[in-house]
């Protein structure tokens, strides 16, 4: 079953604007990832976060995590046309010795420039 | 040039006959895993394995069979037990010890009609 939900589905908006996906999980977890999706291509590994860590950045990327909420936000910040994808959160746990990505239905970004 | 590669990107079967796509990873890593996407969709675990000789069922495996006899290779065969076998495939390695992060393949577009 699919563990993450991220909102919004689809998400429109101008260059240079920042772009906020929000993404809603269940259980718990020791990680979460954000992931992103070029139309018909592979996955791209975005960006980790540890359950134990609230904020992380990686260049225009800032990811944060509340596992009180069960909920992580990824904010694009002065948004570019290439930035348009679909964006994938995937909770990560281990059980029984092994290691797996449960992945939601993802944001559809769309950057018009 | 290293990285995982999808064979191939696009395939066409009739209904009834089994069809094996083929994932190979030269990144040395010791997990591999099968994913499905349906349009719209996040993506959803059928196979995965975490050593040679040895894999999981994900959760979705009916109607589908793995085998890896190489730790560089994952082929999975979609068999005509799967009811409704039209969707993109996507393959990914892990380096089970110090990472979390999955690598994609291109994927393969798979339609049975």
């Amino acid at each position: 079953s699919q563990q993450g939900e991220e909102d919004p589905q689809a998400l429109s908006i101008q260059e240079g604007e920042n772009a906020t996906m929000n993404c809603s999980y269940k259980t718990s977890i020791n990680n979460l990832q954000w992931y992103r999706q070029n139309s018909g291509r592979g996955l791209v590994h975005l960006i980790l976060i540890r359950s134990n860590e609230r904020e992380k950045h990686s260049g225009r990327l800032r990811v944060t995590l509340d596992t009180s909420k069960k909920s992580s936000s990824l904010l694009i910040t002065a948004s570019r046309a290439a930035d348009t994808a679909s964006y994938f959160c995937a909770t990560g746990n281990s059980g029984a010795g092994s290691y797996q990505l449960t992945f939601g239905k993802g944001t559809k970004l769309s950057v018009i420039p | 040039d290293g990285g995982i590669t999808q064979s191939p990107k696009y395939l066409f079967r009739k209904e009834g006959q089994n069809v094996t796509l083929s994932c190979e990873q030269n990144l040395n890593h010791d997990a591999m895993y099968w994913y499905r996407q349906d349009p719209g969709q996040g993506l959803r675990l059928i196979y995965y394995s975490q050593i040679v000789n040895d894999f999981q069922k994900g959760d979705i495996a009916e109607g589908y069979s793995v085998s890896r006899e190489k730790k560089e290779s994952f082929p999975l065969t979609v068999t005509s037990a799967q009811k409704n076998p039209t969707a993109f495939y996507l393959c990914a390695s892990r380096q089970a010890i110090s990472s979390y992060e999955q690598y994609f393949g291109p994927g393969t577009r798979l339609t049975v009609t």
